[in-house]
């Protein structure tokens, strides 16, 4: 099945800064790749998504990246703000497949003031 | 509109009891999704209906979870003979048809078995 890595695990950053987290995975079948932000005891809430057909989607402030050869992706956080502070997750799906979603451990965003 | 809701919130249980616990799709969402995070952890895929049918239950851990979605609509997870390490909270989330619809989380479910 699908494995997801994320890294780093946690990334303090200066408030108008950048951040960027980084997601590996196994399955080359994969095709849809989430990205979700989850604030302490709210829900998991999509925040951007990419399907295997582009290489980059931005929206605002937010961008992700995808490299298939090298079955990567990246979640870029530009000027970055102290309600960016929460857990994002990455995640793979393999659409056709079990198209449930896996989910990488997390990255704990925190933004210094 | 009203997203996704499950209940009850937070569920105290002792090792060895059984528990169900409910999810309130989006209405005219046909694909239902129960996942389960453990702390410091993201979710992991439990099963995945669509329509009344599952799909693909390939992530229930063993034969003591069991989920059912008789009308296409709400769903129940059931656990039977809980063990401690099913402390966790339970999330549903749901799709318009499936695929690469965006999934909508509901706030899940605390499951303490003492």
């Amino acid at each position: 099945g699908e494995n997801v890595e994320q890294h780093p695990s946690t990334l303090s950053v200066q408030e108008g800064d950048s951040a960027v987290i980084k997601c590996t995975y196994s399955d080359s079948a994969s095709n849809y790749f989430p990205w979700y932000k989850q604030e302490l005891g709210k829900r998991p809430q999509l925040i951007i998504d990419i399907r295997s057909n582009v290489g980059e989607k931005k929206d605002q402030r937010i961008a992700v990246t995808l490299n298939k050869t090298a079955k990567h992706f990246s979640l870029h956080i530009t000027e970055t703000q102290p309600e960016d502070s929460a857990v994002y997750f990455c995640a793979a799906s393999s659409v056709g497949g079990a198209d449930g979603l896996t989910f990488g451990k997390g990255t704990h965003l925190i933004i210094q003031p | 509109g009203a997203g996704v809701s499950q209940t009850p919130s937070n569920k105290v249980t002792e090792k060895g009891k059984y528990v169900e616990l409910r999810c309130d799709p989006i209405s005219g969402h046909t694909a239902l999704y129960w996942y389960r995070q453990s702390l410091g952890q993201g979710p992991e895929f439990l099963i995945y209906f669509q329509g009344t049918g599952a799909a693909d239950d390939s992530g229930l851990p063993n034969d003591r979870f069991f989920a059912v979605r008789p009308e296409g609509s709400v769903s129940t997870l059931k656990i039977q003979r809980t063990e401690r390490g099913d402390s966790a909270v339970y999330l549903c989330a749901s799709s318009l048809t499936g695929g690469i619809n965006e999934q909508f989380f509901g706030p899940g479910t605390r499951l303490t078995v003492l």
